[in-house]
Parts: C-alpha cells; sequence; structure tokens
C-alpha cells in the first residue's frame, strides 16, 4: 500500500543552519506532496504542497521538489531560525478520490539561539 | 480564514466509560476526518466522512465509532474507555473536488487521558 517514510529525527540545529528533512514515498500512480508543520501546542497546518512530477513548492523559505525518479519530496530551508521549531510530517494524498493523506511519521526540529 | 474547532483541548475520563470528541468546521467542507497522534506512530487515520450521514473506517477503527448528523460537524465516539486510547485526537476537514490537491484543515487537537 501507499507509504511515506521520512527520516527520524530528533533535529538540533543552530540558528541560520540549513536544513533538510528526507521523505520518501511508496504509492501507485501520482499522487499529490505535503508538508505539513506542527507548532507546540497546536494542531496541523500546511506548510507546502505540489500536485506533479518536478513542482516544488514554496512558503516562508522552506522548500520541496517533487521527485518521481527518486520518489523523493525532502524540506529544505536555507537558514532556519528559532521559531521553525516544530514537528513537519511528509504526507501524500491516497489514490482513489476519497482525499485521505498518508502521514510520515514525523521529524522535531529544535533550532537553539 | 477556515476554522476547525475541538470542543477540549484536555480530557481526563475513567476506563469504561462513553466519551464525546466533538469538531466543528466552518468552512462548508464536505470531508472531515479523525486522526489520532502517538509519538513514534505519527497520524494514524480512524474514521473518515465524505458526507453527512456518511463514513468510513480508516485504519484503526476498533474501539470508536463516529457521527455526522450535520455537514458542519463529526463526532467521534470511545464506546467503553481504554487506557489505551490515552492519545491526541485531531480532526481535520477538506473540500471534496476529487483533484487530490485539497488542503486538509486541522483542529488544535484535544489530549485525552484515559485513568
Amino acid at each position: 500500500g501507499d507509504s511515506v517514510t521520512q527520516m527520524e529525527g530528533p533535529v538540533t540545529l543552530s540558528e541560520e543552519a540549513f536544513l533538510t528533512i528526507n521523505c520518501t514515498y511508496t504509492a501507485t500512480g501520482y499522487p499529490s506532496l505535503f508538508w505539513y508543520v506542527q507548532y507546540p501546542g497546536e494542531g496541523l497546518q500546511l506548510l507546502l504542497k505540489a500536485t506533479k512530477a518536478d513542482d516544488k513548492g514554496s512558503n516562508k523559505g522552506f522548500e520541496a521538489t517533487y521527485r518521481k525518479e527518486t520518489t523523493s519530496f525532502h524540506l529544505e530551508k536555507g537558514s532556519v531560525q528559532v521559531s521553525d521549531s516544530a514537528v513537519y510530517f511528509c504526507a501524500l494524498s491516497k489514490i482513489g478520490g476519497s482525499e485521505k493523506l498518508v502521514f510520515g511519521k514525523g521529524t522535531k526540529l529544535t533550532v537553539n539561539p | 480564514d477556515v476554522k476547525v474547532t475541538q470542543s477540549s483541548r484536555y480530557l481526563v475520563k475513567r476506563t469504561g466509560e462513553k466519551v464525546f470528541l466533538e469538531c466543528v468546521q466552518d468552512m462548508d467542507h464536505e470531508n472531515m476526518f479523525w486522526y489520532r497522534q502517538d509519538p513514534g506512530l505519527g497520524l494514524r487515520l480512524i474514521y473518515f466522512s465524505y458526507d453527512v450521514k456518511m463514513k468510513e473506517k480508516g485504519d484503526i477503527p476498533e474501539g470508536y465509532s463516529v457521527s455526522r448528523e450535520k455537514k458542519e460537524r463529526f463526532s467521534l465516539i470511545l464506546e467503553s474507555a481504554s487506557t489505551n486510547q490515552t492519545s491526541m485526537y485531531l480532526c481535520a476537514s477538506s473540500s471534496a473536488s476529487g483533484s487530490r490537491r485539497e488542503t486538509q484543515y486541522f483542529g488544535p487537537g484535544t489530549r485525552l487521558l484515559v485513568l
């Protein structure tokens, strides 16, 4: 079945460091891919998404490119801030029209000043 | 702004109690979802509803039921709470465009402790 694998955390970085969180997927067909973020004490919110191969999603300095050949959707940011500390979830939409999402297990990021 | 609200942020119940978790969305979304979030396991789908009175089991429906009598409201019911249902419960909603591109909007979550 469809699945998402993302790098295990926790990840700890200093402010202004470069961030990469790896995400790979297994799916039939061409799913849409998402990154959601969960700040402490809150629900999830969409960070960015890409709906077809080679699409690049971007928001708040974060980017991810839909790579069909490597079935990947890695999240990157050039210079992280303390306020980026959160849990990041990679997800894909299941084929079949019901619009359910399959989530990775989440990666906790802590950014120290 | 889309708003998804959940009836409680924190809840403490005893084993065997019947527990109701309520979720309301204000964007006229067709789809609504209940997830549970546990450390190391990520989010797992409990139930999904794509229309009033319509529901579909997710990956872990055992021990849960749902109710959707009105479009904006989706309730999760723990028929007889057990300690292994201690978790964070997240509700979400989305539009049903059929495109697989729709964003799911999440509520703030209910942290349930079953003693």
